[in-house]
């Protein structure tokens, strides 16, 4: 099975600033990697595909990097609409798994 | 619009049955595959099962394999969780889930909650 380990466990951060939050494999993924957010009560949203594809709809401000085993999920400036907990997954292999989720608050 | 709504979850005995539901709409569900995944409490996402478009291709998680059987109807566009044997550890929110790699379309969820 291949472990997802995200850091850090929380981040936080002002309105209008920048969030980079890391995502390790196990083992190389390529770059079958996916990215999610949830919001308390609600079910996970799609945001990133193929490491570094923007989900339809997704703002710009939204980014994904990486390949193999190290990613990354930018977010350039926070909105408020932005604070939750993000989660990768790997589908590169089964069990899909993923990571611990990273909780992004406001500082 | 792609809906996915599960029901049949609730309260049961540990060692006890239920049986999940997800009704789709709003794509060719005989095409997709879908899954099971659950987040208990306050935690994480796991995924627990995998069926492929028509239904002969299936993958359990380990912590389910033997007492889960996910289970699909193409022609009422329903996929089914059956699980049996359940334990504390299953408690969770389950969602159905459409995709072989990109997950783009979850249900609501619906909640297990196993407790004597």
């Amino acid at each position: 099975e291949i472990v997802m380990t995200q850091s850090p466990a929380t981040l936080s951060v002002s309105p209008g600033e920048r969030a980079t939050l890391s995502c390790r494999a196990s083992q190389s993924v390529s770059s079958n990697l996916a990215w999610y957010q949830q919001k308390p009560g609600q079910a996970p949203r799609l945001l990133i595909y193929g490491a570094s594809t923007r989900a339809t709809g997704l703002p710009a401000r939204f980014s994904g990097s990486g390949s193999g085993t190290e990613f990354t999920l930018t977010i350039s400036s926070l909105q408020s609409e932005d604070f939750a907990v993000y989660y990768c997954q790997q589908y590169n292999n089964w069990p899909r798994t993923f990571g611990q989720g990273t909780k992004v608050e406001i500082k | 619009e792609v809906q996915l709504v599960e029901s049949g979850g609730g309260l049961v005995q540990p060692g006890g049955s239920l049986r999940l539901s997800c009704a789709a709409s709003g794509f060719t569900f005989s095409s997709y595959e879908m899954n099971w995944v659950r987040q208990a409490p306050g935690k994480g996402l796991e995924w627990v099962s995998y069926s492929s478009s028509s239904g002969y291709t299936i993958y359990y998680a380990d912590s389910v394999k033997g007492r889960f059987t996910i289970s699909r109807d193409n022609a009422k566009n329903s996929l089914y969780l059956q699980m049996n044997s359940l334990r504390a550890e299953d408690t969770a929110v389950y969602y159905c889930v459409s995709g072989f790699q990109i997950w783009t379309y979850w249900g609501q969820g619906t909640l297990v909650t196993v407790s004597s």
